[in-house]
């Protein structure tokens, strides 16, 4: 199947400071990328829809400034996470969308656990 | 938006036994797709249902997708110790975007 990268896979941070977070296709070109947040126990959901060359489209209570989104290529978008604060801390996870049209699928990258203290 | 209800939230049983969680929609749905995601680990795709009525299976696994297009079901038969984890659905909205079930979480008793 697809590879999707996510780097790094875990990251401690101190309060106030940026993490960015990249998401890559390996082996596919991915026009539209997706970033969800995940707290434990819970289901997925989504922050924002990455599209490339253009902006991001985020979800209805999610902060734009605060959750910076770039989609350079065909094949990298990240997730920067600015002025980190503890309620912050979570399990972020990025999929690429292969193939649009009926037989769409998304592949998810293998997450970046966050820890802002 | 479209929501779709998963349950149950958890189900444990015992090694051997089989095992369902079901997605309801109050709305019809275009498809469904199902994930699993591990312990600690990430969703990995499984399936995507398209057609009304259909039924696929995956070795252990079968996955049905309802007349009506409103509800969706997977069977796990004589679960095993690598079944354990949560098993989502998912619903494709507009431009891609898939919103996810809550997801059922199985665990298994060797």
């Amino acid at each position: 199947g697809a590879v999707v990268s996510q780097h790094p896979s875990r990251v401690i941070c101190k309060s106030g400071t940026s993490v960015k977070i990249e998401c890559r296709s390996l082996d596919f070109q991915a026009t539209t990328m997706f970033w969800y947040r995940q707290f434990p126990k819970k289901s997925l959901m989504l922050m924002a829809t990455s599209n490339e060359g253009s902006k991001a489209t985020y979800e209805q209570g999610v902060e734009k400034d605060k959750f910076l989104i770039n989609h350079a290529s065909l094949t990298l978008s990240t997730l920067t996470v600015t002025s980190a604060h503890p309620e912050d801390s979570s399990f972020y996870i990025c999929s690429a969308l292969r193939d649009r049209g009926p037989s769409e699928t998304q592949y998810f990258g293998p997450g970046t656990r966050l820890l802002v203290l | 938006g479209q929501q779709v209800m998963q349950i149950p939230q958890y189900q444990h049983v015992q090694e051997g036994e089989d095992f369902t969680t079901y997605c309801n929609s109050s709305t019809t749905l275009s498809n469904i797709q199902w994930y699993k995601q591990r312990p600690g680990g990430h969703p990995v795709f499984l399936i995507q249902l398209v057609k009304s009525g259909e039924v696929k299976k995956q070795k252990r696994l079968t996955f049905q997708f309802g007349e009506a297009k409103k509800n969706s079901s997977l069977h796990i038969t004589a679960t095993q110790t690598t079944d354990v984890g949560t098993y989502f659905c998912a619903v494709n909205t507009n431009a891609g975007k898939s919103t996810f079930g809550d997801g059922t979480t199985l665990t298994v008793k060797p």
